[in-house]
């Protein structure tokens, strides 16, 4: 079975610097990733995804993904972050048609 | 596009009463439907796949009798919580897969109360 991990249940971070909310994965082949945003009382928007076409991912808002095999990671990178960009980020992969989620990191940004 | 809708948004109910929570893929017709349940700080759980004019399929642990699941058409997919109780109090996400892309649609939740 397939699964994700994210390794970091709460980032907090200051308006305009780096983010990165890192995920691990595991799986017996080349997975469906994706990367999810839930603002509270929204509905979850997808961010990006993987398919096994390019290895790093741009999604919207800025944010981009970068799987790599040899760390089985798929972390979420934006270079420069925004108050409006606070919300719980879910890590998913597909694994036959159905998503599997991580556990969520809640990305906090303060002024 | 691809607009997922759900209805109510917030329902409160008393304990041993259903509650009927429906999902509308608004712009597409969605062939499968997928039901999830979110507790407070926690991720998405996937409870069941309905397939429309086709039984759900259900995840190992979730109670089919419990939480029936229909859909009739390629726009709606319904979740009955019957007898419902407390510990039954959650977030209830539903999404819905496009045909051309597989890409799951997310609604916006109902967040389900059991006094």
């Amino acid at each position: 079975a397939q699964s994700v991990t994210q390794l970091d249940s709460h980032v907090s971070v200051s308006e305009g610097t780096p983010v990165l909310l890192r995920c691990n994965y595991s799986s017996s082949y080349s997975p469906s990733l994706f990367w999810y945003v839930q603002h509270p009382n929204k509905g979850l928007q997808l961010l990006l995804k993987y398919t096994s076409a390019a290895t790093l991912v741009k999604g919207i808002n800025g944010f981009e993904a970068e799987f790599k095999k040899s760390e089985t990671s798929f972390h979420l990178t934006k270079p420069s972050a925004h108050m409006s960009d606070a919300a719980e980020y879910f890590c998913v992969v597909n694994e036959g048609g159905k998503l599997i989620f991580g556990q969520g990191t809640e990305l906090s940004v303060k002024p | 596009g691809a607009v997922v809708s759900q209805h109510p948004s917030w329902v409160i109910c008393k304990s041993g009463t259903s509650v009927k929570i429906e999902c509308r893929s608004l712009d597409f017709q969605a062939t499968t439907m997928f039901w999830y349940r979110q507790f407070p700080k926690q991720s998405l759980m996937l409870m069941a796949t309905s397939n429309e004019g086709s039984k759900a399929t259900y995840e190992q642990g979730v109670e089919k009798d419990k939480f029936l699941i229909n859909h009739a058409s390629l726009t709606l997919s319904t979740l009955t919580v019957t007898s419902a109780h407390p510990e039954d109090s959650s977030f209830y996400i539903c999404s819905a897969e496009g045909d051309s892309s597989y890409e799951q649609y997310f609604g916006p939740g109902t967040r389900l109360t059991v006094t």
